[in-house]
């Protein structure tokens, strides 16, 4: 079954303290993306990645990190959380930016930073 | 500033009638649209998209018009069903800079009553 899924679902942590959310797929897919949703401003782009190696910001990427160590893991990384962090994020994924337009997203992770 | 806008935060419809949602979008390169829906603690999930060389598609109860000289999309849902009431985001493909990458408008919550 074609899956993307996100690690963890819902995280409480505390201003300052790393933390790292993890997004896998199956789908052997190129592209992958990191949005986040908070009322009133929809989907917002994070940072993505074309293929392994090759990341590059979104619209919104200041006070977050990612790396493409691997085709199926694109790991979203926060060094010192802030409380402006606490949103829903979700990591999305698609065959290739070229020729395919279609993105499968993963099921979300909830932050909340105290 | 917004590329796409969708600037009714709501909707609400009673079953079985026709749902319209409106998206409008402020460069004319853009040449490729898709309609995302999204469900409570769920990721959104691919609904319908159109490409600048059509004027309409339909998918069953789904139908998504293009009117490329007013820089308008719209998602016609008829018959809707109460299955239906979801947050619907119109996405376009990214030119220039932000080629290969999905831009979201807001979003738009729809309520099918039954």
């Amino acid at each position: 079954e074609a899956q993307v899924t996100q690690n963890p679902r819902y995280l409480i942590t505390v201003t300052g303290k790393k933390l790292t959310v993890t997004c896998s797929q199956n789908m052997n897919h190129e592209y992958m993306s990191w949005y986040r949703q908070d009322p009133g401003l929809g989907l917002r782009q994070i940072y993505y990645s074309m293929n392994v190696e090759v990341t590059d910001k979104g619209d919104v990427p200041e006070g977050y990190k990612v790396s493409r160590k691997e085709k199926r893991n694109f790991p979203l990384i926060l060094e010192s959380p802030s409380p402006n962090q606490t949103s829903l994020y979700f990591c999305a994924t698609r065959r290739g930016a070229a020729n395919s337009y279609e993105q499968y997203f993963g099921p979300g992770t909830r932050l909340t930073v105290t | 500033d917004q590329q796409v806008k969708q600037n009714s935060p709501s909707l609400s419809v009673q079953e079985g009638r026709i749902s319209i949602l409106n998206c409008d979008y402020t460069n004319s390169m853009f040449d490729y649209f898709l309609w995302y829906k999204k469900y409570p603690a769920e990721g959104p999930t691919f609904l319908i998209s159109i490409s600048s060389i059509k004027d309409k598609n339909e998918d069953g109860r789904f139908t998504v018009f293009l009117n490329k000289s007013a820089k308008h999309l719209s998602l016609h849902i008829v018959p809707s069903q109460p299955g239906d009431s979801a947050v619907y985001f119109c996405a376009v493909l990214g030119y220039g800079g932000s080629q290969g990458n999905l831009i979201f408008g807001k979003g738009t919550k729809l309520s099918v009553k039954p």
